[in-house]
């Protein structure tokens, strides 16, 4: 079965330097997501990317975060300056062609990062 | 966007039908009702979507009665694999955001 996949599972990083989140969305799917889980609480809405560009954001998503679909399989999150609050499991997700299916996101395992 | 209210948790017996019910007062006509299974430390996982009335799948049904203000996801004879987080979510299928609620803590108790 086709899946979504994410790396690295695990990134430990000082505050104030730069993480690049990396995810294969499933190939055929248009529609692609990240989301923030911090330990204990919901998850959180990030950012959704469609056609090459951003479609909706968060709040949670200011101008610390970007995102990227650098080549046709790879969609990156890019956290310019982490802070310690920025710590939380990341998921990138993605959905296929719209229509009836738009609701179902595929998930990844998640990127777990620790800001010191 | 339709804010969902889902019970914090609840437990339930092996064997036991769950019934866990969502309210969701300002649905707007172009929304859809999306379920999510979470298990700890994974990403969460699709269970079911209905617009209206009733949808059944290998795991679960679907209730969403006339007026959509509430869904209700259904599981039959639940096992202690289905202890995990359940999530509600009301979109429209646009494919541009679904925001997660706090979902409902599933306990299966032997």
């Amino acid at each position: 079965e086709p899946e979504v996949t994410q790396t690295p599972s695990h990134q430990v990083t000082q505050m104030g330097q730069e993480v690049i989140l990396r995810c294969v969305p499933i190939s055929n799917h248009l529609y692609f997501y990240w989301y923030r889980q911090i330990l204990g609480q919901k998850v959180e809405f990030l950012v959704s990317f469609y056609n090459n560009e951003i479609s909706e954001k968060s709040e949670i998503f200011d101008d610390q975060f970007s995102v990227e679909r650098p080549d046709g399989s790879n969609f990156t999150l890019k956290i310019r300056s982490t802070k310690l609050e920025d710590s939380a499991m990341y998921f990138c997700a993605s959905s296929g062609t719209g229509g009836e299916r738009a609701g179902e996101l595929f998930f990844g395992e998640g990127s777990r990062l620790t800001v010191l | 966007l339709a804010k969902t209210t889902q019970p914090i948790s609840m437990d339930s017996y092996e064997g036991q039908e769950v019934n866990i019910t969502c309210s969701h007062n300002n649905i707007a006509t172009n929304d859809y009702i999306t379920w999510y299974q979470q298990f700890p430390s994974q990403g969460p996982r699709f269970i079911i979507q209905g617009y209206k009335t009733k949808v059944t799948n290998e795991v679960a049904s679907l209730f969403i009665p006339a007026d959509r203000k509430s869904s209700t996801l259904s599981l039959p004879r639940v096992s202690l694999s289905d202890t995990a987080v359940y999530y509600c979510l009301v979109g429209d299928l646009t494919g541009n955001q679904f925001y997660f609620g706090t979902g409902t803590s599933l306990t299966v108790i032997p």
